[in-house]
């Protein structure tokens, strides 16, 4: 079985601050790896994706991958109240096999 | 495009009923997605659809839940009988399935959340 694993959480961070969001993933041949936020009672909505080694810079979001460790990462740098959300992540192959989730605050 | 069409939103049932939820992809997407969503449990891939084509229906739980793909812009999820142990909300999502950067983002629908009662 697949697992995609995530701190279990919740992160409480102040405003302004970066907050740091961890997965591993056990499917060493996994290629494509994606970071999904939910807003309470809404669906999943995708932030980025990363398919090679490094970092990954969107904005206020950088996606860092280590493949060899079986690690990937979304670093959300000078956090609103706006960010507060579950953030899931998510890996695929053919299916797609998404994280618990970590629960973000961002404390005004 | 509408983006991933769900229906019924909400669906409020009593044990032993049938309950078929219905999806209509993105327009150009050839890959369906059924996942269903809990507090306990997560986001839980059900079961996902290549081409019309069901790949892997490992994670419907049990021979109460079926899914359909007749055609390239529908899909049915039916529960037969439903049980208070399925309330959850269901979602679908479409993509392309192509190794192409990006390509093979899923979308979601908005969800449709089910109680069993």
């Amino acid at each position: 079985q697949k697992e995609v694993e995530q701190n279990s959480g919740p992160l409480s961070v102040p405003e302004g601050a970066i907050a740091s969001l961890n997965c591993t993933y056990s499917d060493r041949g996994s290629q494509s790896f994606f970071w999904y936020r939910q807003y309470s009672g809404k669906s999943p909505e995708l932030i980025m994706f990363i398919y090679s080694n490094g970092d990954k810079e969107d904005g206020r979001f950088t996606a860092q991958l280590n493949k060899a460790s079986q690690y990937v990462s979304l670093l959300i740098r000078d956090s609103q109240p706006s960010d507060s959300a579950t953030y899931l992540c998510a890996v695929r192959d053919n299916d797609m096999r998404f994280g618990a989730g970590t629960r973000l605050t961002v404390k005004p | 495009d509408a983006g991933v069409i769900q229906s019924p939103r909400h669906e409020v049932t009593e044990m032993g009923q049938e309950v078929t939820l219905r999806c209509k992809p993105i327009s150009g997407h050839n890959s369906l997605f059924w996942y269903r969503q809990t507090m306990m449990r997560g986001l839980e891939l059900l079961i996902y659809f290549n081409n019309n084509v069901p790949i892997d229906d490992s994670g419907m739980p049990e021979d109460r839940f079926s899914a359909k793909m007749p055609n390239a812009s529908f899909s049915t999820l039916k529960i037969q009988p439903s049980e208070p142990r399925d309330s959850a909300v269901y979602f679908c999502a479409s993509s392309q399935q192509d190794r192409e950067a990006g390509a093979n983002v899923l979308t979601f629908g908005a969800g449709s959340r089910l109680t069993v009662l």
